[in-house]
């Protein structure tokens, strides 16, 4: 079964730390697997999109690594911000040429605290 | 400005009383999906549809119906709502899903209460 897993659930760091978020994955065929960022109560918003031959992304202080060999994914925020705070959300792309679809994770809720 | 545009954000209904969510792109995509999301169970599709006239179940498509008449709008109708269906729910779009690096644009989310 096609499956997205995050860890942690939730996360707190102090303001200015760095940390990293997991996400493993048994997806088949995969195609891509990409990052979203959502705020509480909006729309998800990407960070990333890395294909199979993609080590690694980076969007300014969010970096994403991926080893298609085993499958994991991380994302390192840099730096932290208040604004970083909310849920870090790992999507895998299923598909080939006949047609895709996403795999979502549950997500990892992220708190900056000052 | 590219977006997708859903409306309401907020709307709290009774069991049973028809209602219509919109959803309207403005960016040509040929591919719009709507989603729900419940604390614990992340987002999960309810009806895609890859262009205009052709719409397909999702993985949670019990109690929908979706129409694409045209291309920018994929409404999301619920013909008796039911408490169940109390969610916030998500309208996306992307150019095509045929191919596999095109970003999805996520609308702002419409949080619904059936009581």
């Amino acid at each position: 079964k096609n499956q997205v897993e995050q860890s942690p659930q939730s996360l707190i760091i102090l303001e200015g730390k760095n940390c990293t978020l997991q996400c493993n994955y048994t997806v088949s065929p995969f195609s891509n697997l990409r990052w979203y960022k959502q705020d509480t109560g909006r729309g998800p918003v990407s960070l990333t999109i890395m294909t199979f031959s993609e080590n690694t992304k980076s969007n300014g202080r969010y970096t994403a690594t991926l080893d298609a060999d085993t499958k994991q994914s991380s994302l390192h925020i840099t730096a932290s911000q208040l604004s970083d705070s909310a849920s870090y959300i790992c999507v895998v792309m299923e598909g080939n040429q006949a047609g895709t679809a996403l795999i979502f994770g549950k997500g990892t809720t992220l708190s900056v605290s000052s | 400005e590219a977006q997708v545009t859903q409306n309401p954000r907020y709307l709290i209904t009774v069991t049973g009383k028809k209602l219509t969510v919109t959803c309207s792109q403005n960016m040509n995509h040929e591919y719009m999906s709507w989603y729900r999301q419940d604390p614990g169970l992340g987002l999960r599709q309810i009806y895609y549809s890859m262009n205009v006239e052709v719409t397909d179940k999702g993985d949670v498509p019990e109690g929908y119906k979706v129409s694409r008449k045209e291309k920018r709008n994929f409404p999301l109708i619920l013909e008796s709502p039911s408490p169940n269906q109390t969610s916030l729910y998500f309208c996306a779009s992307s150019l095509s899903s045929q191919r596999y690096n095109y970003g999805y644009t996520f609308g702002s989310g419409t949080r619904l209460t059936v009581v």
